[in-house]
């Protein structure tokens, strides 16, 4: 298995533009979590899906954001305007039934 | 509030040298413990996991040890390499749900020539 993939690697984009990351799983893992991770504040949960649903978006900084999962094989997290607060690295992961975490290897936000 | 605290913030060491990362924590009720690897410009990397009734867990040089009735954990890390260059977060999971996994701010370790 490649492991989750997740595009684009890095993103640089101009304040009030909009940005959309996405997120392929692990096949076959039913939990799918969105993270945000910067040098302050450490890993935060964004918001975490369970089967497809999301379960606790409250993580979710504000009406800005946005994340769908249509089906069990891609997510996206959409940032809408976008702000130089939000640059970030964000990751996606995904854990099958014994929660082990597997994580992608990020996407480098840049709001300029 | 549920919180996990590591020490040292950051370390540097000699390779070939061992050394022990600390963990902390006040999430109750405890379910499990992580350590993950975390390589610049990548993703944590899973390197145990550890339930309650675990006190030691080894993966090849790496070696965690659980007491948790004082709520602390330690990550050994033996004849270090330069690839063990990397920050290592410890990571909470208490009774309350998957999502509520609690994060420690990491150790960043760099093992020197």
């Amino acid at each position: 298995d490649a492991g989750v993939i997740q595009s684009p690697r890095h993103e640089v984009t101009e304040m009030g533009q909009e940005v959309t990351l996405r997120c392929k799983p692990i096949s076959g893992h039913n939990s799918l979590f969105w993270y945000r991770q910067t040098m302050m504040r450490g890993l935060e949960l964004l918001i975490y899906f369970n089967n497809n649903v999301p379960i606790d978006d409250s993580g979710m900084p504000e009406d800005r954001f946005s994340a769908k999962m249509p089906n069990a094989s891609f997510s996206t997290l959409k940032i809408q305007p976008s702000e130089p607060r939000d640059s970030a690295v964000y990751f996606c992961a995904s854990a099958g039934a014994n929660e082990k975490l597997f994580f992608g290897s990020g996407t480098q936000l840049s709001v300029l | 509030k549920n919180q996990v605290e590591q020490s040292p913030q950051s370390l540097i060491i000699l390779e070939g040298k061992n050394c022990t990362l600390q963990c902390n924590y006040t999430v109750s009720p405890f379910s499990n413990l992580r350590w993950y690897k975390q390589d610049t410009g990548r993703g944590p990397v899973s390197l145990t996991i550890m339930t309650f009734s675990e006190n030691t867990k080894s993966n090849g040089r790496y070696t965690a040890t659980l007491d948790a009735d004082t709520k602390q954990s330690s990550l050994h890390i033996t004849a270090s390499q330069l690839s063990d260059s990397a920050s290592y977060i410890c990571v909470v999971r208490g009774n309350t749900g998957f999502q509520k996994l609690v994060f420690g701010t990491g150790t960043r370790l760099l093992v020197s020539p």
